[in-house]
């Protein structure tokens, strides 16, 4: 949707690197965040989220980012994986509230070389 | 998630063609929802279902229809298929207090 975007829309690093997908918001109302990890020929996958009240949350390896001011969001992968190769996904709760629809990004695809 | 689960798996058909996609999900939730999902597109709501008597368009909902027959299962139909209906279409779930959704493995759809 447009209210929900990504900055780069493809994403390459080593094994072992430290990844970093950002994503961009455009509604101050949105009070809920959440990354999904989808890999090819299967349904996205939970990963982590985040509440607006909070600026940081981490999960296995995974750490969400908030900033509000900028209304910008990032997923940060530690120690990526061939495993982790996969499209990723932010999507944010426009209505805020108890309607809990979901807004999705296009997705980032996350490539990790040997 | 094995708790979701979509069928079939895959699909060809012909234009003007009505077909089915059924969901099930076995997590207890009351939520469930239809995406419809094509390349550089990202997710879009198809239907959303808040409980087995409620039923609520989404973003696309123009061609679809849907049946919320129970709690546990939720069915998406395509009453004349056209081409660009061709997508992966996914099925998720959420409970009543929590924003977090489930997603099944999808159903490809060719329209031919």
């Amino acid at each position: 949707g447009e209210n929900v975007g990504l900055h780069l829309p493809t994403l390459s690093v080593q094994e072992g690197d430290n990844s970093i997908i950002n994503c961009a918001y455009s509604n101050s109302a949105s009070d809920y965040f959440i990354w999904y990890k989808q890999e090819s020929g299967k349904g996205p996958q939970f990963i982590i989220d985040i509440r607006s009240n909070m600026d940081k949350r981490q999960g296995q390896r995974v750490t969400v980012l908030l900033n509000k001011t900028v209304k910008h969001l990032s997923l940060q992968i530690a120690a990526t994986q061939p495993g982790d190769s996969a499209v990723y996904f932010c999507a944010e709760n426009i209505e805020g509230g108890s309607n809990y629809k979901l807004t999705f990004g296009k997705g980032t695809l996350l490539t990790v070389n040997p | 998630d094995a708790d979701v689960t979509q069928t079939p798996r895959n699909r060809i058909t012909k234009t003007g063609k009505r077909i089915m996609l059924e969901c099930s999900q076995t997590k207890g939730h009351d939520r469930m929802y239809w995406y419809r999902q094509d390349p550089g597109l990202g997710l879009q709501l198809i239907y959303y279902s808040f409980d087995v008597k409620d039923i609520n368009k989404g973003e696309i909902s123009d061609g679809y229809s849907v049946s919320r027959q129970a709690q546990a299962k939720f069915s998406l139909s395509l009453e004349s298929a056209i081409p660009n209906q061709t997508a992966l279409y996914f099925c998720a779930t959420s409970d009543s207090h929590q924003e977090t959704q489930y997603f099944g493995p999808g159903t490809r759809l060719l329209v031919l």
